[in-house]
């Protein structure tokens, strides 16, 4: 099946440093790919729609100053948490959906990126 | 808005006992319905899907879920669990399949031996 990397897989950074996680597609292209963060014990939360050639779409209360998101080409969004604080801590997941019928619709998830802000 | 409530925070069962996870969901049609798992600081394996047609969904790994539009439930189930199903399991929904999903809040799954 479809596979979708994220690099790095750790990282911990001093605060207010920016990081920046890569989401990569790595056989098939998308268009558009998803941004979610995950807080331990607790489910995925959506934070952003990256759209390859246009802004991303942030969900309500996310700050797009803080969390840059770049659809750079049609296998690759980055995340950049810019200026982090430790309640920035979290695990970060992208996603990206194939296309096609609906019947074959699915959206591939990424392995995540455990960042801790020290 | 679409929602998903999964109402058992925590399931134990016994290896080789039957599982049912529980999961509702509120939208206003007929939306795309997802299982997924997850293990310990991994990212998501999706186990089953339901756009339309047969309501009972056959999924990877022995699962099966039923979707029910009368209890806008989409339960999941697997007749017999093995040690290595102990993970957190998400339900979730989306409006277009491709697009944005909206997830429960997850079933912790603890498999005794």
């Amino acid at each position: 099946g479809a596979v979708v990397s994220q690099h790095p897989s750790r990282v911990i950074c001093k605060s207010g440093t920016s990081v920046k996680i890569e989401c990569r597609s790595l056989d098939f292209q998308a268009t558009t790919m998803f941004w979610y963060r995950q807080f331990p014990k607790q489910s995925l939360m959506l934070m952003a729609t990256s759209n390859e050639g246009s802004k991303a779409t942030y969900e309500q209360g996310v700050e797009k100053d803080k969390f840059l998101i770049n659809h750079a080409s049609l296998t690759l969004s980055t995340l950049t948490v810019t200026s982090a604080h430790p309640e920035d801590s979290s695990f970060y997941i992208c996603s990206a959906p194939t296309s096609g019928r609906p019947s074959s619709y699915e959206q591939y998830f990424g392995p995540g990126t455990r960042l801790t802000v020290t | 808005a679409q929602s998903v409530t999964q109402p058992d925070i925590h399931i134990t069962v016994s290896e080789g006992a039957s599982l049912e996870l529980r999961c509702n969901y509120s939208y206003g049609a007929t939306p795309y319905l997802f299982w997924y798992v997850q293990s310990p600081g991994q990212g998501l394996q999706l186990l089953l899907k339901y756009f339309s047609g047969d309501t009972l969904v056959q999924g990877i790994k022995g699962f099966e879920a039923e979707f029910k539009r009368s209890q806008s439930s989409f339960n999941l189930r697997k007749p017999s669990v093995h040690w290595s199903d102990a993970a957190e399991y998400f339900c979730a929904v989306s409006p277009t399949g491709a697009g944005k999903s909206t997830f429960g809040d997850g079933t912790t799954l603890t498999v005794k031996p």
